[in-house]
């Protein structure tokens, strides 16, 4: 079946530090990836999405890129800010076409503790 | 436009009881799923619903169940509850499409006495 494998954490850098969170999956077809951020006390919010190949998707700074040739889907971003401080999970759907409807499959989620 | 809702935020219970989760979608959207976030286990997906029809399940017992109403609005129900149950649950919506990225709300933690 589907699977994301997140890099082991948590992860812990100082403000304006590069962030890379590693992410790769096992998946039959074309899936669609994603990554969501929660913070405490609250659901996931969606951060950036991707749903074909070399897609590049982007938001707040926050970047990562579907790689087929590789099944990965690393997360970065130049410069974090304490603001950033948070879970992070990686996350895959079967994609268009695919019959596993509603159903993402995550990853363990990386703790990420961001210090002035 | 409003987010997904969920009600109650917090819930108490006692082993035996049963519970019953409310989910409002956010308008438009159709799919309607539901998930199980534990620190063991992480985030593991219980079912989905569109249209007023189950069509995924995950590997969860017969006591978790759900519905969906006409207006999307969905429940999930747990029966005859274990101190395992103990969780946060989520509820996502998203438009049709496999492609379409969930939209969570803030979920309801459940804590089994």
């Amino acid at each position: 079946g589907d699977s994301v494998t997140q890099m082991e954490g948590p992860v812990t850098l100082s403000e304006e530090a590069f962030l890379t969170i590693n992410c790769t999956y096992t998946a039959t077809g074309y899936p669609s990836l994603f990554w969501y951020v929660q913070y405490p006390g609250e659901g996931l919010q969606l951060l950036l999405k991707a749903t074909k190949a070399d897609d590049k998707g982007s938001n707040k700074g926050f970047e990562a890129t579907y790689r087929k040739e590789t099944t990965s889907f690393h997360l970065e971003k130049g410069s974090v800010q304490v603001s950033d401080s948070a879970v992070y999970f990686c996350a895959l759907s079967p994609g268009a076409g695919g019959t596993s409807y509603g159903k993402l499959t995550f990853g363990q989620g990386t703790i990420l503790t961001v210090h002035p | 436009k409003a987010g997904v809702t969920q009600t109650p935020r917090y819930l108490i219970k006692t082993r035996g009881q049963q519970v019953t989760l409310s989910c409002s979608p956010i308008s438009g959207h159709r799919s309607v799923s539901w998930y199980q976030q534990t620190p063991g286990q992480g985030l593991q997906f219980l079912f989905e619903y569109f249209s007023e029809t189950q069509r995924n399940k995950g590997n969860f017992p017969g006591r978790f169940s759900g519905r969906q109403f006409s207006n999307s609005r969905s429940e999930m129900n747990v029966s005859t509850l274990e101190l395992g149950d103990s969780a946060l649950y989520l509820c996502a919506s998203s438009p049709e499409g496999q492609d379409q990225p969930q939209h969570f709300g803030d979920g309801t933690r459940l804590s089994i006495l």
